[in-house]
């Protein structure tokens, strides 16, 4: 167990349909990123978020958005979901000092857009 | 732009045997490269890691190698067992800001009993 937790393990919904994915960090680490995972794509960087703070951003789409609360909990929205959104959604945190480079990863939201 | 190759996409090997998985880095800045192994209905798992000021790391059947002249990293895993069957992925991280990572397409593993 990494210790990082995500809601739900799986998600279907239509096209058109909003959702809210939901990370829990491991206890005391700051960072949260977020991942897609797709067949053809691979494992993809979509956004990094520090203490409530974004500090990176990849290739996500303008129909997603994610924020980090001040519990350092965080919440990926997908909004207007079309088939290709279909994929697993991970989330990793990682902790401060010589450790900030590793991440830890949770067992991931699998996504069907209908 | 920034972007991993990794080789093979598949690889099968007997039990017992070695097996290799070979990556490429393009960002010359990258400075930590991580593997992890996924298994089905998993999230990716951390097995090994190296900075850029180490050339080899090793870990009981498990090492990494890096040449940072070439741009590329190696995983290497001895006396393979059915359970190290999985999906392997490298990645790469600059640690400028944000450590996100850059992951190769990775490699689907399979241990022969």
């Amino acid at each position: 167990d990494s210790g990082v937790t995500q809601t739900p393990k799986h998600l279907i919904t239509a096209t058109g349909q909003r959702v809210t994915l939901r990370c829990s960090p491991r206890s005391g680490d700051l960072s949260v990123y977020w991942y897609q995972q797709s067949l053809d794509q691979g494992l993809q960087f979509l956004i990094h978020y520090y203490n409530g703070e974004e500090r990176a951003k990849g290739n996500i789409l303008e129909r997603f958005s994610a924020q980090q609360f001040p519990d350092l909990h965080s919440e990926l929205n997908l909004s207007s979901l079309e088939l290709g959104d279909s994929a697993l959604y991970f989330c990793a945190s990682s902790g401060a000092g010589v450790s900030k480079n590793i991440q830890y990863f949770g067992a991931g939201t699998r996504l069907s857009v209908l | 732009g920034e972007n991993v190759e990794q080789h093979p996409s598949t690889l099968s090997v007997q039990e017992g045997d070695s097996a290799v998985i070979k990556c490429t880095y393009s960002d010359s800045a990258s400075n930590y490269f991580p593997w992890y192994k996924q298994e089905l209905g998993k999230g990716p798992q951390l097995i090994i890691d190296i900075r850029s000021n180490v050339g080899e790391k090793k870990d009981q059947r498990i090492a990494v190698t890096l040449n940072k002249t070439a741009k590329h990293f190696s995983l290497h895993i001895t006396e393979t067992q059915p359970e190290d069957s999985a999906v392997y992925f490298c990645a790469a991280s600059r640690g400028s800001g944000t450590y996100k990572y850059i992951f190769g397409t990775g490699t689907r593993l399979k241990v022969l009993a």
